[in-house]
């Protein structure tokens, strides 16, 4: 099945700062790769997504790049504000089926120091 | 759009006991749902996958008679957690997939079970 490694597990950046997180896949079927934010105690939200047909993808501070052959991808948050600070997860899923299995990485906890 | 909601928030409830959790998508109807557990400070952990009108497909490791599935309607899936356990306490939460976006998985809020 696949696998997600996440690093790092967390991340403390100044306001203002950058934040990158990075995840690789094992399964090279993998061809959807969604992120993230969960605050505690609260639903994970989806911020971006990027499908396999496409390298990056960006929505005002937030970005993400996908390397295929090297089967890895990331999340790129510009202009850190202190509401940015939460759990970050990455996922990878295929088609298995009719069905869409997510298979998440461990999270990142970023903390982002007014 | 793609509102999950999920009910109860929290339960405490006494060991062997058992606990049903309801997941519903409001404003979409919803094939395919997920149900996740997720303990502190850790990842999500799937469960089980359910589909309207079949039996759900449960991870290796999830004892299917202890966590019962229902997907009795295109909106509605419930999880019911039999004979609960100290060690079933945990953060239960459930996503929804709408017909155009396959691939998208929107989450409920969570159940916080506390099995006492």
């Amino acid at each position: 099945g696949e696998n997600v490694e996440q690093h790092p597990s967390t991340l403390s950046v100044q306001e203002g700062d950058s934040a990158v997180i990075k995840c690789t896949y094992s399964d090279s079927a993998s061809n959807y790769f969604p992120w993230y934010k969960q605050e505690l105690g609260k639903r994970p939200q989806l911020i971006i997504d990027i499908r396999s047909n496409v390298g990056e993808k960006k929505d005002q501070r937030i970005a993400v790049t996908l390397n295929k052959t090297a089967k890895h991808f990331s999340l790129h948050i510009t202009e850190t504000q202190p509401e940015d600070s939460a759990v970050y997860f990455c996922a990878a899923s295929y088609s298995g089926g009719s069905n869409y299995k997510l298979t998440f990485g461990k999270g990142t906890l970023l903390t982002v120091n007014p | 759009g793609a509102v999950v909601s999920q009910h109860p928030s929290r339960v405490i409830c006494k060991s062997g006991t058992s606990v049903k959790i309801e997941c519903r998508s409001l404003d979409f109807q919803a094939t395919t749902m997920f149900w996740y557990r997720q303990f502190p400070k850790q990842s999500l952990m799937l469960m089980a996958t359910s589909n309207e009108g079949s039996k759900a497909t449960y991870e290796q490791g999830v004892e299917k008679d202890k966590f019962l599935i229902n997907h009795a309607s295109l909106t509605l899936s419930t999880l019911t957690v039999t004979s609960a356990h100290p060690e079933d306490s945990s953060f239960y939460i459930c996503s929804a997939t709408p017909p155009d976006r396959l691939e998208t998985q929107y989450f409920g809020p969570g159940t916080r079970l506390l099995v006492l």
